[in-house]
């Protein structure tokens, strides 16, 4: 049983251009969550989807950030003009409902994928 | 938001015990969970705590005291690939979000 698939794991691109970063859920998990972590930061919630729905984007910045489910494919996050401050490792989670744990478990575990590690130059 | 504080660095030897303590504030408290992070890997989960008292795992434990806000891991009889970044993280009621505090480097040596 694959876990969250995330891809590319590296990737390097120069100011001004497009990155897409692409997260498969594990099977059966059709909520997705994406999270930044800058260096010696912790991990930031970006956004969280289910498929075709975005439900919280309120962690990511207005601009040149998009994100989306589709009812088919990975999830992808897309940022645009990318500048250096983007340079990060993005991590996407999986569950396999939303929503908050209730009571003692179980509980809406998040399980991650590998993270892609973005490079601006 | 909530202020989750962890300390940055622990030094421990094989063998050892060692405890990474969390503390949080925050509103309607829902859970605190606990990742292990290698380098350069995903976040693997440990444990969740969601009422007061001791879980225990194996070698890892885990605490939680809602009213002092506060969380320890301990890691016992230490080994080498223990050595890893720690995550605390809050889940509040209602979200989903998890918010993660900055991670505690573990260093295991010999």
């Amino acid at each position: 049983n694959a876990g969250v698939m995330q891809n590319p794991r590296h990737l390097v691109r120069r100011r001004g251009q497009e990155a897409r970063l692409r997260c498969s859920p594990m099977k059966g998990h059709s909520h997705v969550y994406w999270y930044r972590q800058l260096p010696e930061e912790g991990l930031k919630f970006m956004v969280y989807l289910q498929k075709e729905n975005i439900i919280d984007e309120s962690g990511m910045p207005k601009e040149r950030f998009s994100a989306e489910f589709p009812k088919e494919g990975p999830s992808i996050l897309r940022i645009q003009q990318v500048v250096r401050g983007d340079s990060a490792a993005y991590f996407c989670a999986s569950s396999q409902v939303g929503g908050s744990p209730s009571g003692r478990g179980p509980y809406n575990e998040q399980f991650f994928g590998p993270g892609t590690r973005l490079t601006v130059l | 938001g909530q202020n989750i504080d962890q300390p940055t660095e622990m030094t421990a030897t094989e063998g050892a015990i060692v405890q990474i303590n969390c503390t949080y504030q925050t509103s309607g408290f829902n859970g605190l969970f606990w990742y292990q992070q290698h380098a350069g890997e995903a976040p693997t989960f440990l444990s969740y705590n969601v009422l007061d008292g001791l879980e225990e795992k194996g070698r890892f434990s885990s605490f939680l005291s809602r009213s002092k806000g506060y969380s320890y891991l301990l890691l016992k009889e230490l080994q080498m690939k223990d050595s890893a970044s720690y995550l605390c993280a809050v889940s509040v009621s209602n979200d989903y979000k998890l918010s993660f505090g900055a991670g505690t480097t573990v260093t295991v040596r010999a």
